[in-house]
């Protein structure tokens, strides 16, 4: 059984542009959150996704948006990027309807904006 | 609105020693508490999840306890080695405006001096 991946490791964008993060959930995991950690702060929730549907966000705006797909695999976009979206992006999976269980998180993703 | 609080916020212990770690969280209508480790510029790794009908768990030298009623939390490490030094976060899901929302704290930064 492999972890929860995530794609690019670090990321440089400019400031107006669009990004796409990438997570692949453990296999058999049906619901996925994703995460803003900036530096020397907790985790902030942005939205959970549960079996492809949107059931839990956060404090963040419309720009912040995401999809998940059958094959346990999710994404993250971010538009018109600006500087303070510079941070490390967490997905976390769980089985089942995630509000009982356990998260296990990837690795993150680095984003830089320049 | 659920707020986690972490205290204390750094913590510097000579191997060897016990120590206690606080979360506390306002909104006691949480459906587990999860605490989490996490090195330098990494991701999450879970440590222990408590349910919120149970009121401890326990995984080698670390015990964690939830006192719903009170609204706190406690990861107690027994024995502190300087492999134990990373932020430790706690966190736990409950529901906001009709949706599920996960409020990490801001961690604790653990030092196990050799």
């Amino acid at each position: 059984e492999t972890g929860v991946t995530q794609s690019p490791t670090h990321l440089i964008k400019t400031r107006g542009q669009q990004v796409t993060l990438r997570c692949s959930s453990q296999s058999g995991h049906n619901t996925v959150s994703w995460y803003q950690q900036a530096l020397g702060q907790g985790p902030q929730f942005i939205f959970q996704y549960y079996r492809e549907e949107e059931n839990g966000r956060g404090n963040f705006p419309p720009r912040f948006s995401g999809l998940q797909f059958p094959n346990y695999s999710s994404e993250l976009n971010v538009n018109a990027l600006e500087l303070d979206d510079s941070a490390l992006y967490l997905c976390a999976s769980s089985p089942g309807g995630g509000r009982y269980n356990e998260q296990f998180f990837g690795p993150g993703t680095r984003l830089t904006v320049l | 609105k659920q707020e986690v609080t972490q205290i204390p916020a750094a913590l510097s212990v000579p191997e060897g020693e016990n120590l206690v770690l606080n979360c506390s969280f306002t909104d006691s209508a949480i459906y587990n508490l999860q605490w989490f480790r996490q090195d330098p510029g990494k991701g999450l790794t879970s440590l222990l999840l408590i349910q919120s009908s149970q009121r401890e768990q326990t995984s080698g030298r670390l015990n964690a306890s939830l006192d719903k009623s009170s609204g706190r939390s406690t990861l107690y490490i027994a024995a502190s080695q300087p492999g134990d030094s990373a932020t430790y976060l706690c966190a736990g899901p409950s529901r906001s405006g009709g949706y599920q929302k996960v409020t990490f704290g801001t961690g604790t930064k653990l030092q196990v001096i050799p």
